[in-house]
C-alpha cells in the first residue's frame, strides 16, 4: 500500500511555463518534506512544512500544506531547465523527523 | 567532500554471498540513518543509529540484514545470504542531532544475480 501518492508521475513542459504537483494520503502527518533527487545522487531537502495551511516560498518554489496536514502541493512558477529533477514528498507520521515515508516522485523535465 | 560518504556506489553480488555496504556521515554527525529503494518504490525507513547503538531498527527485515556504527570508522549495513529481491538503491543520511534535517548520500546500488 502506497502511503503517499504524488502527482502526476511524469510532466514536461516548456521553459517558462508554470506547474503544480501533488502528494496525498489519508493519514495525517505530523510534518512533510520536499526533497529534489537528481539522477544518480541522494535526495536533498528543500523545505519542511509542520503547521497545517502553511505556506513556504523558496524563491520560484511554493510549497503547501493541506490544512488537515494529510497532503501538499509543490507550484512552481517559470520553471527553467535547471528545475529538472524527481521531487519526492515525505511524510512524518511519527514525530520522529527521520522515519519518514516518500512517494514515488514525480519526475519534471523543463525543455528550453 | 564534506557531503555524506557512501561506497561502494554499485555492487554486483551472487545469490547467497554477502553484501557489505558503507556510509561515513557528514563530518560533525553522529546520527546516521539507512533507507532502501527498492524498483518502483519510494524510499523506505530501515535503521537509525549513533555511535555503538542502533537507536530504531523497526525497518529492518528480520533476517540477514544487520547494521553497525562502531565507535571508529563508517556505518556498516550487512546483507547476508542476498536474494534477488534484496536488488535496490541503498542510501544513507545523517544529521547533526536527532530530528535534524537529514542530508543523504548518492548511494549504493545493489545488484545481485
Amino acid at each position: 500500500t502506497q502511503l503517499l501518492e504524488q502527482s502526476p508521475q511524469f510532466l514536461s513542459i516548456q521553459e517558462g511555463e508554470n506547474l503544480t504537483v501533488y502528494c496525498n494520503s489519508s493519514s495525517v502527518f505530523s510534518s512533510l518534506q520536499w526533497y529534489r533527487q537528481e539522477p544518480g545522487e541522494g535526495p536533498v531537502l528543500l523545505v519542511t512544512v509542520v503547521t497545517g495551511g502553511e505556506v513556504k516560498k523558496l524563491k520560484r518554489l511554493t510549497f503547501q500544506f493541506g490544512d488537515a496536514r494529510k497532503d501538499s502541493s509543490l507550484h512552481i512558477t517559470a520553471a527553467q531547465p535547471g528545475d529538472t529533477g524527481l521531487y519526492l514528498c515525505a511524510g512524518d507520521v511519527a514525530g520522529s523527523n527521520y522515519k519518514l515515508t516518500f512517494g514515488k516522485g514525480t519526475l519534471l523535465t523543463v525543455n528550453p | 567532500n564534506a557531503g555524506v560518504m557512501q561506497n561502494p556506489r554499485h555492487l554486483v553480488r551472487r545469490r547467497g554471498q554477502e553484501a557489505r555496504l558503507r556510509c561515513s556521515p557528514m563530518k560533525g554527525h553522529s546520527h546516521v540513518y539507512w533507507y532502501r529503494q527498492l524498483p518502483e518504490e519510494g524510499l523506505k525507513f530501515m535503521v537509525y543509529l549513533q555511535k555503538e547503538n542502533i537507536i530504531d531498527e523497526s525497518g529492518m527485515p528480520k533476517e540477514r540484514f544487520s547494521a553497525e556504527f562502531p565507535k571508529e570508522g563508517p556505518s556498516i549495513l550487512r546483507i547476508q545470504q542476498v536474494v534477488r529481491g534484496d536488488s535496490a538503491a541503498y542510501f544513507c543520511a545523517s544529521s547533526r542531532e536527532s530530528g535534524g534535517e537529514l542530508f543523504f548520500g548518492e548511494g549504493s546500488r545493489l545488484t545481485v544475480l
